[in-house]
C-alpha cells in the first residue's frame, strides 16, 4: 500500500523568504500523480501544484515549485518570496495513475507560519 | 458552476437530530468524493461516486451515514441521529474522471458541522 509522509508538523519562515516543505512517499507503482494542497483557516482545500510521475521536469506555479526526485520518492514544495497569505496547512497527496485506483493518499500535513 | 459548492457552510445541530449536507460538483465532473476532517486531523475518506457506477461506501464510519448522488450531479450526505463525535468539517470534492486533468481533485469550502 502507498504511504505519504510529511516529517515536519510545523515550519515557520520570515515574510519574503523561501521555505521548503518536505514530503516522501512509498509506492511500487511507476506511474502516479503527486499533489500539494493548501488549507487555510477557511478549511477549503486548495490545489497548489500537481506533478505527473512520468515527467522529469519539476512543476512550477508562480512562487511555488517542486523538487521531484522519483528515485528517492521525494516531493518537496518550495515557496519563494513567502507572503502572509501563504500561512496554512499544507498537505502532500499521492494518487495512482491506475484508472480504478481513485483514492488520494494524504500526508499528515505541515503547518506553515509566516512571520511578518 | 465555477467550483465545487457546498451547503450549508456551517451547521449546528442537537445530538440525535438528522442532518443533510449538500454538494454541487463542478459541471461535467463525473467523480465526486466526500471526506471528513476532524479538528487538527487529516482527511478521512467517506464515499466515492463515479458516473453511474455503484458508489464506494467503504469509508462510511457507521450505518448512520449515507449518501446519494442524483442524476450524476448533486450529492447529499445524510447523517442520522448525530453524535458529538460527528462534529467535523465535511469536504466534498470532484474530478473530471478522465483526460489529462482526470486525476486532479478539486474541493469545496466544506460544511462545518457542530453537534451539541
Amino acid at each position: 500500500a502507498q504511504t505519504v509522509t510529511q516529517s515536519q508538523p510545523e515550519m515557520s519562515v520570515q515574510e519574503a523568504e523561501t521555505v521548503t516543505l518536505s514530503c516522501t512517499y512509498d509506492t511500487s507503482e511507476s506511474d502516479y500523480y503527486l499533489f500539494w494542497y493548501k488549507q487555510p483557516p477557511s478549511r477549503q482545500m486548495i490545489l497548489v501544484i500537481r506533478q505527473e510521475a512520468y515527467k522529469q521536469q519539476n512543476a512550477t506555479e508562480n512562487r511555488f515549485s517542486v523538487n521531484f526526485q522519483k528515485a528517492a520518492k521525494s516531493f518537496s514544495l518550495k515557496i519563494s518570496d513567502s507572503q502572509l497569505g501563504d500561512a496554512a496547512m499544507y498537505f502532500c497527496a499521492y494518487r495512482s495513475a491506475m484508472a480504478l485506483n481513485y483514492q488520494l493518499i494524504w500526508g499528515a500535513g505541515t503547518k506553515l507560519i509566516i512571520k511578518p | 458552476g465555477a467550483g465545487v459548492s457546498q451547503s450549508p457552510s456551517n451547521k449546528v445541530t442537537e445530538k440525535g437530530k438528522d442532518v443533510e449536507l449538500r454538494c454541487d460538483p463542478i459541471s461535467g465532473h463525473t467523480a465526486l468524493y466526500w471526506y471528513r476532517q476532524s479538528l487538527g486531523q487529516g482527511l478521512e475518506f467517506l464515499i466515492y461516486f463515479q458516473g453511474n457506477s455503484a458508489p464506494d461506501k467503504s469509508g462510511l464510519p457507521s450505518d448512520r451515514f449515507s449518501a446519494e448522488r442524483t442524476g450524476g450531479s448533486v450529492s447529499t450526505l445524510t447523517i442520522q441521529r448525530t453524535q458529538q463525535e460527528d462534529s467535523a468539517v465535511y469536504l466534498c470534492a470532484s474530478s473530471p474522471g478522465t483526460g489529462t486533468q482526470g486525476n486532479t481533485i478539486y474541493f469545496g469550502e466544506g460544511s462545518w458541522l457542530t453537534v451539541v
